[in-house]
């Protein structure tokens, strides 16, 4: 198994820009997570899909930020407009639902918006 | 409220030395425990979990992790430690409050090791 894909790796972009993140988690899974990785706040979860549904995003800091997950096999983190705090690395995790199984990570986003 | 802890920031240790990493929860009902480790540049590895049965979890890379119920801890431990083990190191426990199978991490704890 090819593990979570994200993409792109590394994005650089201009404030008030458009940002879409992608994640493609591990076949079977049902679960996907969205986290943000700073040194100030350290790891925040954003947003957590079950069977494609989102069941809790408390951790979507603004109306900026949207998510989505369309099919089992694809989700997207949008951030709409782009602001220098947005600059961080985006990770995207997946998991069986059960409670005692794992996550698994992408290897990230890094975000710089100038 | 569910959380974790991980008291302490940096912990260094000398290569060849036992290393411990700590780790307390709190938690309503069974604890469900993880730890991961992040090396530079990349995502965060699952190490091992505590479910139920045994006090004393193996898990990748030679690491085990003591679950202690009276205490709330969740300690990770190598009994020989190499300088590769040099990472972030994370604690886990997923909420199980109706509803919601979230992840709840700690701030992480820097692990060095000093050859």
């Amino acid at each position: 198994d090819a593990g979570v894909i994200q993409s792109p790796r590394h994005e650089v972009t201009e404030m008030g820009q458009e940002v879409t993140l992608r994640c493609k988690p591990i076949s079977g899974h049902n679960s996907l997570f969205w986290y943000r990785q700073t040194m100030m706040r350290g790891l925040e979860l954003l947003i957590y899909f079950n069977n494609n549904v989102p069941i809790d995003d408390s951790g979507m800091p603004e109306d900026r930020f949207s998510a989505k997950m369309p099919n089992a096999s694809f989700s997207t983190l949008k951030i709409q407009p782009s602001e220098p705090r947005d600059s961080a690395v985006y990770f995207c995790a997946s998991s069986f639902g059960a409670v005692w199984y794992e996550q698994y990570f992408g290897p990230g986003t890094r975000l710089t918006v100038t | 409220a569910q959380s974790v802890a991980q008291p302490e920031d940096q912990v260094n240790v000398a290569e060849g030395n036992p290393l411990t990493v700590k780790c307390t929860y709190s938690v309503s009902g069974n604890p469900y425990l993880f730890w991961y480790v992040q090396y530079p540049n990349r995502g965060l590895q699952f190490l091992l979990k505590y479910i139920t049965g045994d006090n004393l979890v193996k898990g990748s890379y030679g690491f085990e992790a003591e679950f202690n119920k009276s205490q709330t801890s969740f300690h990770l431990k190598k009994p020989s430690a190499l300088v590769s083990d040099s990472a972030l190191y994370f604690c886990a426990v997923r909420d199980i409050r109706q509803g919601t199978y979230k992840y709840i991490f700690g701030t992480g704890t820097r692990l060095k090791v000093l050859a």
